[in-house]
């Protein structure tokens, strides 16, 4: 019953090293975001796609990067971590159209820790 | 610009009681939707309940239920009868109709007691 699929739970990496967060849906939605949340300052976009190979940034893309090859996945990008992008990474997904619009659907996510 | 604010960081209820998590909005937007998410210790968020703002009729899912106050721009999320199952963070949203710019509140952690 899973919908949306984020491929590590817990990560930790070394600083400067290349991190990939990956998220599969199987909803076949067009949306696609990925979320960085941190205590105390809730959920904040990093980047959203609404297309394949069409990205946005959010409100924090600093450090960060995205790719979406196909409408299903969706992977995060950091080039090279650093010790503030510890955090828990929520990869969400939602349909275009009025008809069940807006709703998001989430992932597990994935907490990554930068040593 | 959008703000959406909850300004209960912990609240608990006992169990079979009611509780009521309050959530505070601003929006310059006509149409605009108004959500409550839950994310349950160590599992995913999930939606309870959503709010299209041109309805004035509070939505009601089983044992959720909103106070929408369109004028005072307050969304409050009511829970009947908690359960121990109900604990768990829970997140209050808006976005405007059509778009993709979801606005988070800071979350109120609710612990359901025994």
């Amino acid at each position: 019953d899973v919908k949306v699929t984020q491929s590590s739970r817990y990560l930790v990496k070394r600083t400067g090293e290349k991190v990939f967060l990956e998220c599969v849906q199987d909803m076949d939605h067009e949306n696609m975001f990925w979320y960085r949340q941190d205590p105390g300052l809730g959920l904040r976009l990093i980047y959203f796609s609404y297309d394949v190979k069409m990205k946005e940034k959010g409100d924090i893309p600093e450090g960060y990067s995205v790719s979406r090859e196909k409408k299903e996945r969706f992977s995060l990008i950091l080039e090279s971590a650093s010790t503030n992008q510890t955090s828990m990474y929520l990869c969400a997904s939602s349909p275009t159209g009025t008809t069940g619009a807006n709703v998001l659907t989430f992932g597990a996510g994935s907490r990554l820790t930068v040593l | 610009a959008q703000t959406v604010t909850q300004s209960q960081p912990e609240m608990s209820v006992q169990e079979a009681e009611t509780v009521t998590l309050s959530c505070t909005y601003d929006t310059s937007e006509n149409n605009y939707y108004l959500f409550w998410y839950k994310q349950p210790p160590s599992r995913q968020m999930i939606l309870v309940i959503r709010q299209e703002a041109y309805k004035q009729q509070n939505a009601t899912e089983n044992r959720f239920s909103v106070n929408f106050q369109k004028a005072a721009k307050s969304f409050s999320l009511k829970i009947s009868d908690s359960q121990l199952g109900d604990t768990a963070m829970y997140f209050c949203a808006s976005a405007p109709s059509g778009t993709y710019k979801y606005i988070f509140g800071t979350g109120t952690r609710l612990k359901v007691l025994a």
